[in-house]
């Protein structure tokens, strides 16, 4: 079946580190692919996605590409932020139209 | 404009009881999203409304849940007979097209934490 996996957190960063948080996943076809965010105390929200092999989703300096030949879509960013800290959630949308969720990594960044 | 909107944001209940819990999509969404999010099982899928009508319960943890959607917005998550283990954030979430049509996001409210004691 379809399954998500996500390194484990928390991932603590000092303030302009670069950032990565792995994600690779099992499907069956090519599932559109997403990054979901969650601040302290708020909702997910959306980050970034990606619809097709080798497209790249950007938002807030944060990228992630959709590796067919890895099944991979890794989350990077440049220079992280102390506003970044947060739990990252990978996604995929599978042939039900079901989001099927990594477990989640916390990301804790330090000034 | 306003975004997903569930309540009530907290609520606490005795092993036994019902409860029912009241998500408001974004206007004009056509889709509707349950899902649980607890501690041991993570972010689990629960139950996608079309308009009024369910194409797939699959994700429903056990006959003691049901939810409904009435108008093609407002949706109630009804858990009957609340036990221990389903103590969790349930979200709600929303999107503007079809599963299948782009773009497609869904859009997440901010939950409603059920506690059972």
């Amino acid at each position: 079946g379809n399954s998500v996996t996500q390194m484990e957190g928390p991932v603590t960063l000092s303030e302009e580190a670069f950032l990565t948080i792995n994600c690779t996943y099992t499907a069956t076809g090519y599932p559109s692919l997403f990054w979901y965010v969650q601040y302290p105390g708020e909702g997910l929200q959306l980050l970034l996605k990606a619809t097709k092999a080798d497209d790249k989703g950007s938002n807030k300096g944060f990228e992630a590409t959709y590796r067919k030949e890895t099944t991979s879509f890794h989350l990077e960013k440049g220079s992280v932020q102390v506003s970044d800290s947060a739990v990252y959630f990978c996604a995929l949308l599978n042939s039900n139209y079901q989001l099927i969720w990594g477990a989640g990594t916390k990301l804790i960044i330090k000034p | 404009g306003a975004g997903v909107s569930q309540s009530p944001s907290n609520k606490v209940t005795e092993k036994g009881k019902d409860v029912e819990l009241r998500c408001d999509p974004i206007s004009g969404h056509t889709a509707l999203y349950w899902y649980r999010q607890s501690l041991g099982q993570g972010l689990e899928f629960l139950i996608y409304f079309q308009g009024n009508s369910a194409p797939d319960k699959s994700g429903l943890p056990s006959d003691r849940f049901s939810a409904e959607r009435t108008g093609g917005s407002v949706s109630t998550l009804t858990i009957q007979r609340t036990q221990q283990e389903d103590s969790a954030v349930y979200l709600c979430a929303s999107s503007l097209v079809p599963p299948g049509l782009a773009p497609y996001e869904q859009y997440f409210g901010p939950g409603t934490r059920l506690t059972v004691t």
